[in-house]
């Protein structure tokens, strides 16, 4: 079953615009994190922020998690083409438990 | 250091076949993820391996098993393929300890197609 749900599902921007993703979950969570995905491949780790912190930078990434909504947001700033994909948020419960995805964002930055 | 390699990359196969897919973690890691993604039900978690024992496992009919090996290689096996078994497989691996304990780390996918 789905913990974290992504708003919006589709997102387009023009190149050099700020991107702006939401994910909301239900449960109580020892971390959280976001992945990229390109066109059907692997994922890729982007950031990981825990229950514990409130923002996190990473390049042109910053995430921000709000405990008390059950919510978190990743901005990518001054997006390229190339940061066109999926995005997913994911959690997890505690150290050992399995991560739970959410549904993603397709990103389509436009040049 | 490589990174997750899985094999094989596409496969096609039909109905009441089995297959086996296989995953090489990144040298060092011990715990190996399995995940189903399909269009409709998205990224769904089927089991976690580490060090040879499952520790988590999702909630997949028993069609669906795994094994890991002691060099931390692991296997996921389907029996009696469905239809609805068509989706890209995704094997992930994690490092035992350090400051990304809890990244995982994704490998390209199998995508299988069954007919």
């Amino acid at each position: 079953s789905q913990q974290g749900e992504e708003d919006p599902q589709a997102l387009s921007i023009q190149e050099g615009e700020n991107a702006t993703m939401n994910c909301s979950y239900k449960t109580s969570i020892n971390n959280l994190q976001w992945y990229r995905q390109n066109s059907g491949r692997g994922l890729v780790h982007l950031i990981l922020i825990r229950s514990n912190e409130r923002e996190k930078h990473s390049g042109r990434l910053r995430v921000t998690l709000d405990t008390s909504k059950k919510s978190s947001s990743l901005l990518i700033t001054a997006s390229r083409a190339a940061d066109t994909a999926s995005y997913f948020c994911a959690t997890q419960n505690s150290g050992n438990t399995p991560l739970v995805f959410g549904k993603g964002t397709r990103l389509s930055v436009i040049a | 250091k490589a990174g997750v390699t899985q094999t094989p990359r596409y496969l096609i196969k039909t109905r009441g076949q089995q297959v086996t897919l296989s995953c090489s973690p990144i040298s060092g890691h011990r715990s190996v993820s399995w995940y189903q993604q399909t269009p409709g039900q998205g990224l769904q978690f089927l089991f976690e391996y580490f060090s040879e024992t499952q520790r988590n496992k999702g909630n997949f009919p028993g069609r669906f098993s795994g094994r890991q090996f002691s060099n931390s290689r692991s296997e996921m096996n389907v029996s009696t393929l469905e239809l609805g078994d068509s989706a890209l497989y995704l094997c992930a691996s994690s490092s035992p300890g350090g400051l990304r304990i809890n990244e995982q780390f994704f490998g390209p996918g199998t995508r299988l197609t069954v007919l």
